[in-house]
Order: C-alpha cells, then structure tokens, then sequence
C-alpha cells in the first residue's frame, strides 16, 4: 500500500518552454501532496504544500508564478514549470500523506529528473 | 529557519557491524522525525518514524531521539552492503513558520558497508 507514482520519470525540455509533471496517489486518498527538489549532492528542499481544492504554500524563495501547483483531486497534484531555465534542472520529488490518517507519514514518488537544455 | 545537521560522510562500516548515523536538528519545537535511505538517482524510502524520546526498534533498525538535546540517531545492526546508501533525517513540525506540514532534510549520510 502507500504507493506514489510521478510522470515522467525524466524530461529533456529547451530553454523557456513548460513542463508539466504529475504526482498521483495510487492506492489512497491524499489531502495534502508536497513538492521537493533535489539538486546533485544536496538534499531535498520543500517547494510547496499542496492542498486538494486550494491554493498550494509556497516556501520562501520559490516563486509561485514560476512553479504552479494545481491539486484538483485527491489523487493528484501537478507541477508546471513554465519558462524553465537551465537552472531549474533539478530532481523533482512529490509526497503524499494519505487523508485522515493518524499518521504524518509522507510517501514519496519516484521522483522526476528534469534538464532543461 | 530550521535546519537539520548531519555528518556527509562518508561513514565506513565493516559487513556485520552496527553502524551509527547521528542527526541534530535547530527547531525546539520540532514534533515528528524521520529517516529515509536514499540510493544513488532514486527517491528516499522511509525506514522509521519516532515521536517521542527514547528508542524505537524495527527489525535490525533502531531510532532514537533525544528531545532535550535535540538530537536523534539511528542505528543499523548486522550492517549488509545492501544497507549502503545515503541516509537523510527529517524532521517535520515546529516553530519556524512556513511549510509547518513539509519535511526539513538534512544533506544525509553516505554510508558504505565494507564486505
């Protein structure tokens, strides 16, 4: 059980385009999906709490109108990069913590790795 | 801001030895802690969560946390090259504001069992 899936697991994309990437829950209801972001060799840093029909917490320092989260069910969250940079290369994990559930426990995709050319 | 604090190493362990991660994290007020073990390209795994101080075991795994001195451990038993990987503590919760519900990382561990 607890099974996060993300699309797609890597991305090749050229400098200012969009990229979407999809966090689904696969067998449980997820009331809130977080985003992270993984440069080489440093850890994983939060970019965002997503909340099903609201707007996503943006931490500081990550800019919302670049990274748009929308978490229309509870199911799924999607991350659009838009006008990505070569910057914003970077290894890109969802969470999920399952709905009324007693426990904080987050369960992580398998991560989508983008480069932006 | 929180911070999570953890030795890059890398920790060097013989096959068959207990090996030892340690983690101290800056917020007083930090509720929920985690490690995760992450291999090399791939997304972390949950190993263990503890809440309260004192000790917790699964399997060859145990945790320990230590509120007072804000630190938390982990110890692996009977250490096998498979368990080589870079171990991330994470903490959730406190009295920093913003993302109170995400997971402060530290940068991790990286641990080698020696066969």
């Amino acid at each position: 059980g607890a099974v996060v899936s993300q699309h797609p697991s890597w991305v090749i994309c050229k400098s200012g385009t969009s990229v979407k990437i999809e966090c689904r829950s696969l067998d449980f209801q997820a009331t809130t999906m977080f985003w992270y972001r993984q440069f080489p060799k440093q850890s994983l840093m939060l970019m965002a709490t997503s909340n099903e029909g609201s707007k996503a917490t943006y931490e500081q320092g990550v800019e919302k109108d670049k990274f748009l989260i929308n978490h229309a069910s509870l199911t799924l969250s999607t991350l659009t990069v838009t006008s990505a940079h070569p910057e914003d290369s970077s290894f890109y994990i969802c969470s999920a913590r399952e709905a009324g559930g007693r426990s904080d426990t987050q369960y992580f995709g398998p991560g989508t790795r983008l480069t932006v050319l | 801001q929180k911070e999570v604090e953890q030795n890059s190493g890398p920790l060097s362990v013989p096959e068959g030895a207990i090996a030892s991660l340690n983690c101290t994290y800056s917020d007083r007020g930090s509720q929920s802690f985690f490690w995760y073990r992450q291999y090399s390209g791939k997304s972390p795994e949950l190993i263990m969560s503890i809440y309260s101080n004192g000790d917790k075991e699964d399997g060859r795994f145990t945790a320990q946390l230590n509120k007072a001195s804000q630190y938390v451990s982990l110890l692996i038993r009977d250490s096998q090259p498979s368990d080589s990987a870079t171990y991330l503590c994470a903490v959730r919760g406190g009295y920093s504001g913003g993302g109170a519900d995400g997971l402060t990382f530290g940068k991790g561990t990286h641990l080698i069992i020696q066969p």
